[in-house]
């Protein structure tokens, strides 16, 4: 079974461009989430989609962030526009229905490096 | 404010010892708690888990322990190989509607010294 797919694997791009990530979750989980990490830090929780709804995004630093799940798929996270602090690891990841699978497992992408300039 | 600690950013040890890593969290709410494990360039995989229910779980060499009155858990690996070399991150949450989202600690990196 395939595993959460993130592309691209490194982005590079200059202040003020867009920049969008995608993520594949693993095929059935409705849960997918969007983490990040920059500088080495603690991973940190962007937002997190059940099938193709916003639970929660309480961890959007702000609006330049916009994040889709069309048809509860795959996800992208936009960057419009990216600014030097956006530079970090952008990590995706999916579980299953924690409440019918009793599983609470998620399971991580290997990330997407975004370097802004 | 940090929600979930771990204190030493480092730890080395001689293969075939154990290895014990800290965690800390201050939130109460908090009734779920997993350990991650990282290599450089990969996402992170999950280790081990453990609900509030419980005060021990096992896995193989690896062994976590929740302390809820004092809001500490460890991870113990044991023995300890060159393998294990990765960050290891705590992680934490609390059962809201639907799903859930972690809180992680800033890593440990351990180095296993053969």
């Amino acid at each position: 079974e395939a595993g959460v797919t993130q592309f691209p694997s490194h982005s590079v791009i200059e202040k003020g461009q867009t920049v969008t990530l995608r993520c594949d979750p693993i095929s059935g989980h409705d849960n997918l989430y969007w983490y990040r990490r920059v500088m080495g830090k603690e991973i940190k929780f962007l937002l997190h989609f059940v099938k193709e709804s916003k639970q929660d995004e309480s961890g959007m630093p702000n609006n330049r962030f916009l994040a889709e799940r069309t048809g509860g798929t795959y996800s992208t996270l936009k960057v419009q526009p990216a600014e030097l602090e956006d530079s970090g690891v952008y990590f995706c990841a999916s579980s299953q229905d924690p409440w019918t699978s009793g599983y609470n497992e998620q399971f991580f992408g290997p990330g997407t490096r975004l370097t802004v300039l | 404010d940090q929600q979930v600690k771990q204190n030493s950013p480092s730890l080395s040890v001689q293969e075939g010892r154990i290895s014990i890593l800290n965690c800390d969290y201050t939130n109460s709410m908090f009734d779920y708690f997993l350990w991650y494990k990282k290599y450089p360039a990969e996402g992170p995989t999950f280790l081990i888990s453990i609900s509030s229910i419980k005060d021990k779980n096992e896995d193989g060499r690896f062994t976590v322990f929740l302390n809820k009155s004092a809001k500490h858990l460890s991870l113990h690996i044991v023995p300890s190989q060159p393998g294990d070399s990765a960050v290891y991150f705590c992680a934490a949450s609390a059962r809201d509607n639907y799903g859930q989202n972690f809180v992680f600690g800033p890593g440990t990196r351990l180095s296993v010294l053969p």
